[in-house]
């Protein structure tokens, strides 16, 4: 079992639609990334928490420490937000903080 | 540079050749990482930098990678004897600092290395 899961694992939505895609952890974590990947682009960061809730925009993510789970979620979508979104978390205790990745959640938005 | 950069951004090679992948982080990070990532993956860990140390190499999946930052910040990954199984996109990504609570990371496009 992978220490990060994501669901679903690709999804399409009509523009204008609100989107939730989720993540659920096993570890312990100091912080909790969520990214956004492009086809042949590079990852931008778009949220990093460690409690409660964040928003930018049109983005939303919160996050739920005791049980071990996020949510990314995108009000009013469009097509430009169709792209990878990956859930990764920083490990606790350690000094690397190097990210722990899930595999990621192919969005479609269609006009 | 505005950004981290990585180069090249495309490479094929044979079966049993040498590569080397660049990475050039943001000016005055401090933290480096490099992840490799497959075709419908999420990225993997492979070996973090802090200064010119590589502080955690627990990712390096067998002695044929190795890399190094001997100046503190740009970084070479190298692959000998690469083998099909080591083709992938290989991310690099800079952070200022490597702790506290918003070490964001800051990812370069990607190397795709492709061993026929």
């Amino acid at each position: 079992k992978n220490e990060v899961e994501q669901s679903p694992q690709n999804l399409t939505a009509q523009e204008g639609e609100f989107i939730t895609i989720n993540c659920s952890y096993s570890v312990g974590i100091s912080a909790l990334h969520w990214l956004q990947q492009h086809p042949g682009g590079g990852i931008v960061s778009l949220f990093m928490l460690s409690s409660g809730k964040k928003k930018h925009g049109r983005l939303i993510a919160t996050i739920n420490i005791q049980e071990k789970h996020s949510s990314l979620h995108i009000t009013a979508s469009h097509p430009r937000d169709s792209a990878v979104y990956i859930c990764a978390v920083e490990g606790y205790g350690g000094a690397t903080n190097k990210l722990i990745f899930g595999t990621g959640t192919l969005l479609a938005v269609q006009p | 540079g505005a950004g981290v950069s990585q180069t090249p951004s495309n490479k094929v090679t044979e079966k049993g050749k040498y590569v080397e992948l660049r990475c050039d982080p943001i000016s005055g990070h401090t933290a480096l990482y490099w992840y490799r990532q497959s075709l419908g993956q999420g990225p993997e860990f492979l070996i973090y930098f802090q200064g010119t140390g590589a502080a955690d190499d627990s990712g390096l999946p067998n002695d044929r990678f190795f890399a190094v930052r001997p100046e503190g910040s740009v970084s070479t990954l190298k692959i000998q004897r690469t083998e099909r199984g080591d083709s992938a996109v290989y991310l690099c990504a800079s952070s200022l600092t490597p702790g506290g609570t918003y070490n964001e990371q800051f990812f370069g496009p990607g190397t795709r290395l492709t061993v026929l």
